[in-house]
């Protein structure tokens, strides 16, 4: 069954901390994309990848890093956390069509 | 309607009505996404419409696209309680762009 796996699920880091959240995907699509997601704002691109390698910057790039090892994991990091990057983190992967969507990493930075 | 920086808009109705979601884009797209979400998951889509489809049914849903005004709509009929959800139209065939969604609330 296709799936997109987040983790962690939920986390609370620090201000200035470094932070990485993870995605895993058994689909084998080459297309990955981290989205957040705040109230009023709806889903806002951050970073998305056309396969293992690539990354590339979306709408609100400012203040995070991706990383596509592999065909399966893609990572969003944020290197110097701030309180404004408080938000609800989904992951979701797809090619033609819909990307299917993981379940959300939730992200408090105090 | 839905999209930009509007706020979330936020409809409520009785079980059994119908119920009516617009949204309107601001760039060319050829397929218009609707997708729901319940509390704490994942949005998940529930019809696609292309630009040469104009309206598709799927169960008692029904999406319209107008690519001359840039809008499309998503209908539900008859809603049922498990209806209740915030639901979102997104644009583009890879890159989504995402509407600030619709909360509906479906009383029984």
């Amino acid at each position: 069954e296709a799936a997109v796996t987040q983790s962690p699920r939920n986390k609370v880091a620090v201000t200035g901390g470094k932070v990485t959240l993870s995605c895993n995907q058994t689909n084998n699509h080459n297309n990955m994309y981290w989205y957040r997601q705040d109230t009023g704002h709806g889903l806002r691109l951050i970073h998305y990848s056309y396969g293992a390698g690539s990354t590339e910057k979306g709408d609100i790039p400012d203040g995070y890093k991706a990383s596509r090892p592999s065909q399966e994991n893609f990572s969003l990091i944020l290197e110097l956390a701030t309180p404004s990057q408080t938000s609800v983190y989904f992951c979701a992967s797809g090619d033609m069509g819909a990307p299917l969507f993981g379940e959300g990493t939730r992200l408090s930075v105090l | 309607s839905q999209w930009g920086e509007e706020n979330l808009q936020a409809l409520s109705i009785q079980e059994g009505e119908d119920v009516t979601m617009n949204c309107s884009y601001k760039t060319y797209t050829t397929v218009v996404h609707w997708y729901r979400q319940d509390s704490g998951r994942g949005p998940a889509l529930i019809i696609l419409i292309r630009s040469n489809e104009r309206e598709k049914r799927s169960g008692r849903l029904r999406a319209t696209l107008d690519t001359s005004s840039q809008s499309s709509s998503l209908s539900i009929t008859a809603a049922q309680c498990e209806d209740t959800a915030v639901y979102f139209c997104a644009t583009d065939e890879y890159k989504l762009t995402f509407g600030t969604g619709t909360s509906l609330l479906v009383d029984p």
